[in-house]
């Protein structure tokens, strides 16, 4: 079983749609948490930390829920810029980041 | 703002051949992180360095190796490629005493043929 785990999608939506996406992990030792947004061959980019209390950026917010070991992006209003694949991401024993195979997400007009 | 920057954008190489990538973190970051990204797969963690020593390693093979130097530019060195190890070859800094946080360079592309 993968360390982090989401579903690949691809999420087609209009632009304007909320989209969500879904993360599990199983290391409950796990100290931190982070979306990543990638676009096709290029370098991920961080999106947000994720915290307990739950946080929001513009038009994005993410939970995360440790009982569960489950983490949340929710985006409003999609933009024709947010399509990429959306990589969920927790901090591994080393300090490394440990990823999930990310969700792809495509905004059509 | 500065970003991680990592040469050579783009190298082919033969199989049984040896190749040498570089990075230069973000400045007054202190810590260096390698991962591999094969086609269609997820980023995989590498090797990582703290104030030029190794810190820790993750599936890194045996025929690799890679260093901190005193300016904190790091370098993986790569020998005895297999046509396995094309991929993306990413560099993220952070700063450790942050929030762990891990900005990645703009990645080196290795083909071997």
């Amino acid at each position: 079983r993968k360390e982090v785990e989401q579903d690949p999608g691809p999420f087609n939506v209009p632009e304007g749609a909320t989209v969500a996406f879904n993360c599990t992990y199983s290391n409950s030792a796990s100290q931190s948490f982070f979306w990543y947004r990638q676009d096709c061959r290029k370098e991920p980019k961080l999106l947000m930390s994720v915290y307990s209390s739950g946080n929001e950026d513009g038009r994005f917010t993410a939970q995360l829920n440790r009982a569960s070991q489950y983490i949340s992006l929710l985006i409003r209003d999609s933009k024709l810029s947010d399509s990429a694949t959306y990589l969920c991401v927790v901090s591994g024993s080393q300090g490394n980041l440990i990823f999930g195979k990310g969700t792809k997400l495509s905004v059509k007009p | 703002a500065a970003g991680v920057i990592q040469s050579p954008r783009h190298l082919i190489k033969e199989k049984r051949e040896t190749a040498t990538l570089k990075c230069y973190p973000i400045p007054r970051h202190d810590t260096v992180y390698w991962y591999q990204q094969g086609p269609g797969q997820d980023p995989q963690f590498l090797i990582s360095f703290y104030e030029k020593m190794q810190s820790d390693k993750g599936s890194i093979p045996d025929r690799f190796s890679a260093q901190q130097f005193s300016d904190y530019h790091s370098e993986l060195n790569m020998s005895s490629l297999e046509l396995g190890d094309s991929a993306l070859y990413f560099c993220a800094s952070s700063l450790v005493q942050g929030s762990y946080e891990q900005y990645f360079g703009p990645g080196t592309r290795l083909t071997v043929t």
